[in-house]
């Protein structure tokens, strides 16, 4: 089965700053996807950054960065240069065959 | 490109009454998901659709939610009848392929009274 792990209900961070969300996942899949979503106070969800599993090298997006821990099925996002609008819930998601699970998600808000 | 487009928007309605969702996913897109997404949590998968064949149904309450993927294009979500505890927001979302990235719809808000 798989799940997917947020342990940080909730964050805060400096504009300007930098903050690290985590995330830990678990998978029987082979051939699998990360993704990063974010939904902003009543605004659609979208993606901010997503990795496949056989990728050695992390993904990164202008100021997003994953830092993707295979062994230790950890999948956490970076968030540098901390703007007002990226105050948001974040969620961990992985997907496999015919399967896509949501983690519970991490409310970061940042202030100014 | 024209995004996924989800009606209506809200919806406040009586428990036991029924109620239906409409959703329209991005054209070609061959996977189609309904989520149910409780404030404050993650979005729940209650079915997925590959083309017009329900690829996953097992979190969906079967006895009062019912799905449909007409033609492998447009979608409805009916609950029948509702309960005090379906009032959240469905999200439709659709994806090239099963794997990829999804593009979410802005949302139906139920509330149930």
């Amino acid at each position: 089965a798989q799940t997917v792990t947020q342990s940080q209900p909730e964050m805060s961070v400096q504009e300007a700053e930098t903050v690290t969300l985590s995330c830990t996942y678990d998978t029987s899949e082979n051939n699998y996807y990360l993704f990063w979503y974010k939904q902003p106070p009543s605004r659609q969800m979208i993606l901010v950054i997503r990795q496949e599993a056989y990728k050695q090298q992390n993904a990164t997006e202008n100021r997003f960065s994953v830092n993707f821990q295979k062994a230790a099925k950890s999948f956490s996002l970076k968030i540098s240069d901390s703007q007002l609008g990226d105050t948001a819930m974040y969620f961990c998601a992985t997907s496999g065959t015919y399967k896509y699970i949501f983690g519970t998600g991490t409310r970061l808000k940042v202030l100014a | 490109e024209a995004g996924v487009a989800q009606s209506p928007r809200y919806k406040i309605i009586e428990k036991r009454q029924s109620v239906a969702f409409w959703c329209n996913p991005i054209s070609g897109h061959a996977t189609l998901y309904w989520y149910q997404q409780i404030l404050g949590q993650g979005p729940k998968l209650l079915i997925q659709f590959q083309n017009n064949g329900v690829v996953d149904d097992s979190q969906l309450p079967k006895d009062r939610f019912s799905a449909e993927r007409l033609k492998g294009v447009d979608s409805t979500l009916k609950i029948q009848p509702a309960k005090l505890e379906d009032s959240a927001v469905y999200l439709c979302a659709s994806s090239p392929g099963p794997l990829g990235e999804q593009y979410f719809g802005p949302g139906t808000r139920l509330t149930v009274t």
